[in-house]
């Protein structure tokens, strides 16, 4: 596509559910990103993809948080049991490979959670 | 510890005035600094990218300084428009970018 797309852009769930936030990256881009910012907070890191592998997942805040990428495309950020402290916008983002190399990341407009 | 401190905090200019908005950076290792813009509700926006060997880069009206022996890195606006109300975060690393807390701009007619 076009731009990075992330799906639900907005989702209300209660305390104790399970949610899962969808990422659909640039074609073509290798690199992709989970950030996490929170009300007046800066991005919080917390995993990123070369294809399919996760080089580093030291961002994920518990055991509860886990993401997977399949195809070198698509990702999935999911959230076990759901507690209010996890409300926060969950931005996704791309690049044609890491960072390193002073590739240009594009960020989706985010999927903002609100738990009740 | 990798950290990205951004002054001010927060700032508020008249259109057409000039404005520089600081970023002091401890990240290890470091490949390049980034400026994003961030509009209310959006995704940041990519401004500019510095290598450890650039000094300076401008994109339009936006121009960012890099000193990597201070590890300090600047972001100059020029002539501000009311669009200019945004965030502007920085953020720097090496295979993930770590980024600051961002300095929130308004633009005031």
């Amino acid at each position: 596509g076009a731009g990075v797309s992330q799906s639900p852009s907005n989702k209300v769930t209660e305390k104790g559910k399970d949610v899962e936030l969808r990422c659909d990256p640039i074609s073509g881009h290798t690199a992709l990103y989970w950030y996490r910012q929170s009300l007046g907070q800066g991005l919080e890191f917390l995993i990123y993809f070369q294809g399919n592998s996760a080089p580093d997942k030291s961002g994920l805040p518990s055991d509860r948080f886990s993401a997977e990428r399949t195809g070198g495309s698509v990702s999935t950020l999911t959230i076990q049991r759901t507690q209010q402290e996890d409300s926060a916008v969950y931005l996704c983002a791309s690049s044609r490979s890491t960072i390193t190399g002073a590739n240009v990341l594009t960020f989706g407009a985010g999927s903002r959670l609100t738990v009740l | 510890k990798n950290q990205v401190e951004q002054s001010p905090q927060s700032l508020i200019i008249l259109e057409g005035k000039n404005c520089t908005l600081q970023c002091n950076y401890t990240v290890s290792p470091f490949s390049n600094l980034r400026w994003y813009k961030q509009d209310t509700g959006r995704g940041p926006v990519s401004l500019t990218i510095m290598t450890f060997s650039e000094n300076t880069k401008s994109n339009g009206r936006y121009t960012a300084t890099l000193d990597a022996d201070t590890k300090q890195s600047s972001l100059h606006i020029t002539a501000s428009q009311l669009s200019d109300s945004a965030s502007y975060i920085c953020g720097c690393g090496y295979n993930k970018l770590i980024f600051g807390a961002g300095t929130r701009l308004a633009v005031h007619p």
